[in-house]
C-alpha cells in the first residue's frame, strides 16, 4: 500500500496562475480531506469529501475547488493563485468519521 | 461551530524534563485522537481515546480523556530529542466532524 500520495511535492506559481494538486489513496477510504498549514501554524481544513461525488467546504475554501469523481482521487484546484495561498498542503484520508486520518507527505506551494 | 483549543502553543524543555499539552473542546466529543508531526514532516496518528476518563500509555507517553469528554492531555515523561515536533489533538463531535487543535510545538534542548 502506498497510502496517500500527493503531487507535486514542490511548486512555485506566479500570481494569477492556476494549478491542480493531485491526491490519490489506495486504502479504499471513503473520506478524503485537503488541509493547508501555514508556517508555524495548525491545520486548516479547505475541503473534504465523504464519498465519490460528494464534496463539502471546510474552514477556508475560498480560492480553491475540488472534485471527487472516484473513491481514490481527490484533486485540489487553485484558481488565480495569490501570495496568501503560499502554504504547505496536505491531502488526507480516513475510512470514516472518527477513524485514523492518514496524511500525504505534503505539497509545498509558493506563490510569487 | 465546534472549537478545539490546544495549549500551550509552544513548549521548550531541557532533555529529561516532562512535557504536557492540553486539548479543550467547547462541545462533548465522541472521541479524541492525537497526532505527531516531526519538523518538515506530515502528521502521523499516535492514539485514539473513546471512553470517558480513559487513560492510555505508549512507553513514555500518557494520554488521558476527561470524564466529561471535553478535554484531553498528552504527557511525555523524561523528554528526549526524538520527541521534538508538533503534537495535534483532533476531536470528533457527535455530528461526525473532526476538528484539529492548532498544535503544541515541542523543542528539546540536549
Amino acid at each position: 500500500n502506498a497510502g496517500v500520495t500527493q503531487t507535486p511535492k514542490f511548486r512555485i506559481l506566479k500570481i494569477g496562475q492556476s494549478m491542480t494538486l493531485q491526491c490519490a489513496q489506495d486504502m479504499n477510504h471513503n473520506y478524503m480531506y485537503w488541509y493547508r498549514q501555514d508556517p508555524g501554524m495548525g491545520l486548516k481544513l479547505i475541503y473534504y469529501s465523504v464519498g465519490a461525488g460528494i464534496t463539502d467546504k471546510g474552514e477556508v475554501p475560498n480560492g480553491y475547488n475540488v472534485s471527487r469523481s472516484t473513491t481514490e482521487d481527490f484533486p485540489l484546484r487553485l484558481e488565480l493563485a495569490a501570495p496568501s495561498q503560499t502554504s504547505v498542503y496536505f491531502c488526507a484520508s480516513s475510512y470514516g468519521a472518527g477513524n485514523t486520518i492518514y496524511f500525504g507527505e505534503g505539497s509545498w506551494l509558493t506563490v510569487v | 461551530g465546534q472549537q478545539v483549543m490546544q495549549i500551550p502553543q509552544y513548549q521548550h524543555v531541557q532533555e529529561g524534563e516532562d512535557f504536557t499539552t492540553y486539548c479543550n473542546s467547547s462541545t462533548t466529543l465522541s472521541n479524541i485522537q492525537w497526532y505527531k508531526q516531526r519538523p518538515g514532516g506530515h502528521p502521523v496518528f499516535l492514539i485514539q481515546l473513546v471512553k470517558s476518563g480513559e487513560v492510555k500509555k505508549q512507553k513514555r507517553l500518557t494520554f488521558q480523556f476527561g470524564e466529561a469528554k471535553k478535554n484531553s492531555s498528552l504527557h511525555i515523561t523524561a523528554t528526549q530529542t526524538t520527541d521534538v515536533g508538533t503534537y495535534f489533538c483532533a476531536g470528533l463531535t457527535n455530528a461526525g466532524k473532526s476538528t484539529f487543535g492548532d498544535g503544541t510545538t515541542l523543542t528539546v534542548k540536549p
